[in-house]
């Protein structure tokens, strides 16, 4: 079967470092997504991953192992914004997103 | 219109009855889909369309159905509701099905069916 384990809550500091690990067993892969998503709203696209290393776009990196099936989110200099899940998806041989379900993340001052 | 959007925001409905879930997308993405997110769980995806005319089955089909009559509109029809539907369904559009394309999600329908 498929599947994306991803820890279930996490809490971090204001202004401090927070890892999110997402490992994934799916039929094929053709990238790793994630997204945020705050509470009551929809999901919005952080970043996407489908080559070895780590993508940086701001204050949000991802990096991503395919020969270990393992990414990460890394998020810096936290702001009490950044409280919200993180929901780490997986495209599939056959193209389909196949979704973790999330990490909440609790930022405390 | 920008994006996507889904209505109604939230809905309460007797079980047996039918409910459509209306999905507009301005983007004129080809792919849209249905996915519904249950606590606990990741999105589970119910229906998708890679192009208008064209729909396929996801993870969760079974109670719902789907048409694409053009490339704006897709709405989600659940023709007998049960209580286990109760749910958040999102509606998402991309362009195109291929890897890379991030989907773009519209805010939602909380559906509660008693």
């Amino acid at each position: 079967g498929q599947n994306i384990d991803q820890p279930t809550e996490m809490t971090a500091t204001e202004g401090a470092i927070v890892q999110i690990n997402c490992t994934y067993q799916t039929s094929g892969f053709n990238g790793l997504f994630w997204y945020q998503q705050h509470a009551g709203e929809a999901p919005t696209f952080l970043s996407y991953n489908v080559l070895d290393g780590l993508e940086e776009k701001g204050r949000f990196s991802s990096f991503l192992s395919r020969s270990k099936g393992y990414s990460y989110l890394l998020l810096k200099e936290l702001q009490m914004k950044d409280s919200a899940s993180y929901l780490c998806a997986v495209t599939d041989s056959n193209y389909q997103l196949i979704w973790g379900a999330g990490t909440k993340l609790i930022i405390k001052p | 219109i920008a994006g996507i959007t889904q209505a109604p925001t939230s809905q309460i409905l007797a079980a047996g009855r039918r409910m459509t879930l209306r999905c507009t997308q301005d983007m004129r993405h080809n792919a849209m889909y249905w996915y519904r997110q249950d606590l606990g769980l990741g999105l589970r995806l119910i229906h998708y369309s890679n192009t208008a005319g064209t729909t396929g089955k996801g993870e969760v089909p079974d109670g719902y159905s789907v048409s694409r009559a053009n490339t704006d509109d897709f709405p989600l029809t659940l023709a007998s509701a049960v209580p286990s539907q109760t749910s958040v369904y999102f509606c998402a559009s991309s362009d195109g099905g291929l890897a890379g394309n991030e989907q773009f999600f519209g805010p939602g329908t909380r559906l509660t069916v008693l």
